[in-house]
């Protein structure tokens, strides 16, 4: 069946550091989302990407969508604390959408 | 923006008793709902598909006889954990899509339940 995989499950940065979470499905899909779960929390939307190799900007996130649209990466540059959380990435499926395992960003001051 | 509310947030109970957790969607109407179930630093897992007035479509592995679901309006759905076992505590967390959003499949999720079964 359909899978969205994601890596890496786990990153730890530096305040400052980079960050860039990778999303790959097995199929190609009309769209991709990204949601952020922070701890204790539950998944907010982000974003969703349409076009083939789109690029899109919320202040330090940039999101991405490869040109043959299985694939997309979520870059935040310079991380800061309020980055911690699990990110999603998430694609159509028939009526739902498949999930990746999501990343986990974890940030020390 | 879209609201999704759940309750309860935490419960806790006896093994063989049953739970209700209720989803509603605060601000807009959804024609369909999912029930996802969430282990500790895992990903999220997909129990079932919610729609109003008809039946649930559960996903492969998940005892339709066990987790109950009705959606009884375009705002409501239930989950009803049916003699719950200590194997059942979990997070369950629902999210709605709004019903005009057509082919845009984004969705809103509820604060979740934390189910402890003792």
């Amino acid at each position: 069946g359909q899978q969205v995989m994601q890596i890496p499950q786990y990153q730890h940065v530096q305040e400052g550091e980079d960050f860039t979470t990778y999303c790959n499905s097995s199929t190609t899909l009309s769209n991709i989302q990204w949601y952020k779960q922070r701890p204790g929390g539950h998944p907010v939307f982000l974003i969703q990407l349409v076009k083939s190799g789109e690029v899109k900007k919320q202040k330090r996130l940039t999101f991405q969508f490869g040109e043959a649209k299985k694939n997309s990466s979520l870059h935040i540059t310079a991380t800061q604390t309020t980055d911690v959380g699990t990110y999603f990435c998430a694609g159509p499926g028939t009526g739902k959408l498949i999930f990746g395992q999501g990343t986990t960003l974890q940030v020390k001051p | 923006g879209a609201v999704v509310s759940q309750h309860p947030s935490r419960v806790i109970c006896k093994s063989g008793t049953s739970v209700k957790i209720e989803c509603r969607s605060l601000d807009f109407q959804a024609t369909t709902m999912f029930w996802y179930r969430q282990f500790p630093k895992k990903s999220l897992m997909l129990m079932a598909t919610s729609n109003e007035g008809s039946k649930a479509t559960y996903e492969q592995g998940v005892e339709k006889d066990k987790f109950l679901i009705n959606h009884a309006s375009l705002t409501l759905s239930t989950l009803t954990v049916t003699s719950a076992h200590p194997e059942d505590s979990s997070f369950y967390i629902c999210s709605a899509r709004d019903h005009r959003a057509g082919g845009f499949y984004e969705q809103y999720f509820g604060p979740g339940t934390r189910l402890t079964v003792t």
